[in-house]
């Protein structure tokens, strides 16, 4: 089975730096994608990390570290437009390649 | 391209009516999923196709849940009877792959349906 753990909620204060933290624990790994979800919209696409390091992205970045089953997602400069709900999700070859979601964090940015 | 087009959008209905929720993938994807998202449980995958093939419909909480796709362009969501524990946004997604690695396989949502079942 998976397990995947996000906090579940966060706040931060425009202009500064958040990091969000995702743990978990699958038989197999094929890569983790972040999403990002706002209030009554679908999750778009974020990042994509399959081997351990830092991916930049412009504000946003995702490091992963596959030996402590962890990743997390670090958004810079924060903007009142990235309040939203963030996921992690984790790919198992096992799982038939179909990625699995967390829960999501919730992100509220104030300013 | 127009990405994931779902409908009806928004869907009231009274418990124990049928209710039937479509989603027309993006053009050359292989792979169509559907999705269920409470705040209770997050984004729970209820089934997916693979060249209009269902593969895995475990996530499929009741006999009462359906989902057909006769084309690669058109799937369909069907709940008979519904009841008000079914109220949750449900979203269809697509993928091109789902082979190992590369961002091309990341998924494509679509717009969701929010179904409330009085």
């Amino acid at each position: 089975g998976q397990n995947i753990d996000q906090p579940t909620e966060m706040t931060a204060t425009e202009g500064a730096i958040v990091q969000i933290n995702c743990t978990y624990q699958t038989s197999g790994f094929n890569g983790l994608f972040w999403y990002q979800q706002h209030a009554g919209e679908a999750p778009t696409f974020l990042s994509y990390n399959v081997l351990d390091g830092l991916e930049e992205k412009g504000r946003f970045s995702s490091f992963l570290s596959r030996s402590k089953g962890y990743s997390y997602l670090l958004l810079k400069e924060l903007q009142m437009k990235d309040s939203a709900s963030y996921l992690c999700a984790v790919r198992d070859p096992g799982g038939s390649y179909i990625p699995t979601f967390g829960r999501g964090t919730s992100l509220i940015v104030h300013p | 391209d127009a990405g994931v087009i779902q409908s009806p959008r928004h869907e009231v209905t009274e418990m124990g009516q049928e209710v039937t929720l479509r989603c027309k993938p993006i053009s050359g994807h292989d792979y169509l999923f559907w999705y269920r998202q409470t705040m209770m449980r997050g984004l729970e995958l209820l089934i997916y196709f693979n060249n209009n093939v269902p593969i895995d419909d475990s996530g499929m909480p009741e006999d009462r849940f359906s989902a057909k796709m006769p084309n690669a362009s058109f799937s369909t969501l069907k709940i008979q009877p519904s009841e008000p524990r079914d109220s949750a946004v449900y979203f269809c997604a697509s993928s091109p792959h789902l082979t190992s690695g590369g961002q091309q396989e990341t998924q494509y949502f679509g717009p969701g349906t929010r179904l409330l079942v009085l």
